[in-house]
């Protein structure tokens, strides 16, 4: 099983440029997540979806957005990248019927100059 | 939302018995302790979770005293393996507002021959 794949795993970016990160679980999960990890930080939430078409903002949203068109996969996007991006992103996804279980990818290291 | 306090590291010999505390003071009726896993270069991985009392797998057990403000992890007969970060996470589980699924910073154990 593939679980929770993310695409792609590592990045370099300048500053400005635009990115997309893919996430694509194949668990028919109804949540997914997009985390980012910093170091001394731990996991902040920057977006969440709690299902098909529907995002919303979590810890640290500002300079991102999301999009969930398809249940499967849930999109991170940078529109103008900054240094202070520079991180690791974490997708995760989980149930309904147990929302204390996520599951996450390998990660997507980016770094931006 | 329920914020957690955990050592930032703890050290260990193979074989002992490792328990690491996270402080939650401020849990709601609702919520559950969930713990995860983190080795370098991969995304946490669920290892246990409970709502009160003793919980116990095949890998970890968990103990929550009656007032839940807190929760012990404890780990059986460490081996060099179990060098990781350890997170704990309190939310709710079942429905609620999946923005409430807030990490701590971890406790980074560090196992030694």
């Amino acid at each position: 099983n593939a679980g929770v794949t993310q695409t792609p795993k590592f990045r370099v970016l300048k500053t400005g440029q635009s990115m997309t990160l893919l996430c694509a679980q194949d668990m028919n999960h109804e949540y997914m997540y997009w985390y980012r990890q910093d170091p001394g930080m731990g996991l902040r939430l920057i977006h969440y979806s709690v299902g098909e078409g529907t995002t919303a903002k979590g810890e640290v949203p500002d300079g991102y957005n999301v999009s969930r068109l398809k249940k499967q996969n849930f999109l991170l996007g940078l529109e103008s990248a900054a240094p202070s991006q520079t991180s690791v992103y974490f997708c995760a996804s989980n149930r309904p019927s147990n929302t204390g279980e996520l599951f996450f990818g390998e990660g997507s290291r980016l770094t931006v100059l | 939302l329920a914020k957690t306090t955990q050592p930032i590291s703890m050290d260990s010999y193979e074989g002992q018995e490792v328990n690491i505390t996270c402080s939650h003071n401020n849990i709601a009726t609702n919520d559950y302790i969930t713990w995860y896993q983190q080795f370098p270069s991969q995304g946490p991985r669920f290892i246990i979770q409970g709502y009160k009392t003793k919980v116990t797998n095949e890998v970890a057990s968990l103990f929550i005293p009656a007032d839940r403000k807190s929760s012990t992890l404890s780990l059986p007969r460490v081996s060099l393996s179990d060098t990781a970060v350890y997170y704990c996470l309190v939310g709710p589980i079942y429905g609620g507002s999946q923005g409430n699924l807030i990490f701590g910073k971890g406790t980074k154990l560090s196992v030694k021959p």
